[in-house]
């Protein structure tokens, strides 16, 4: 079936450093989608992003949905410690129903204060 | 908030024994699904459901079973559980952008 590359699998930074994440597939979607999970909870929506090229803010996230539509990229700038998570790349093809969304297996971030 | 509730949200129980976790939502939405997640394997979609009485199998739907009775509960069954199903399971509803999960089950099975 298909699949997300997301890397890196986990990061450990200083707070204050800005991170970088990204996830590929083999196939073209027409949504791609961010989540973070906290420790013990549920994912939680975060960005979605409908547009080859798109570039999409959330406070200090930023995303963006890859021209080749096999991409998508999430940075966060000035990371502080309630940043810790898990970050997870979705890709769906939505054609006027839900469609089911890939997920990449996971981004672990991990920031000193 | 979407209403998503998940029930339990911790579980012990022994091999062979039959186990079944509830998700429960509030609004209305056609599509459910049931997911666990494993260190190393991130989210793995075991079945999911498009109406009443309405599923299908995802990737790693052996040992599981499902059921849909009414819109609002979407039922996940081990028929005998063992220990490579311990697991945290995760219920999500397909919201028209993206899912909205619950807050998941830990189920350890020793």
């Amino acid at each position: 079936g298909q699949q997300l590359n997301q890397s890196p699998q986990s990061m450990f930074i200083q707070e204050g450093e800005d991170v970088s994440m990204n996830c590929t597939s083999s196939s073209i979607f027409n949504t791609w989608l961010w989540y973070k999970q906290d420790p013990g909870e549920g994912p939680v929506l975060l960005i979605a992003l409908y547009k080859a090229g798109e570039l999409t803010s959330n406070g200090r996230l930023t995303a963006q949905f890859g021209i080749t539509r096999k991409d998508s990229f999430l940075n966060i700038s000035a990371s502080i410690p309630s940043d810790v998570g898990i970050y997870f790349c979705a890709g769906a093809n939505y054609g006027g129903s839900q469609g089911n969304l890939i997920f990449g297996k996971g981004t672990k971030l991990s920031v000193k204060p | 908030d979407a209403g998503i509730t998940q029930s339990p949200r911790h579980k012990v129980t022994e091999t062979g024994t039959p186990v079944t976790l509830r998700c429960h939502q509030t609004e209305n939405h056609r599509y459910m699904y049931w997911y666990r997640q494993d260190p190393g394997h991130g989210l793995r979609l075991i079945h999911y459901s498009y109406g009443v009485k309405d599923t299908d199998k995802g990737e790693v739907s052996d040992g599981y079973s499902v059921s849909r009775s009414k819109t609002e509960d979407f039922l996940l069954t081990l028929e005998s559980a063992t220990s490579s199903q311990t697991s945290v399971y995760f219920c999500a509803i397909g919201t028209g952008v993206g899912y909205t999960f619950g807050s998941g089950t830990r189920l350890t099975v020793v």
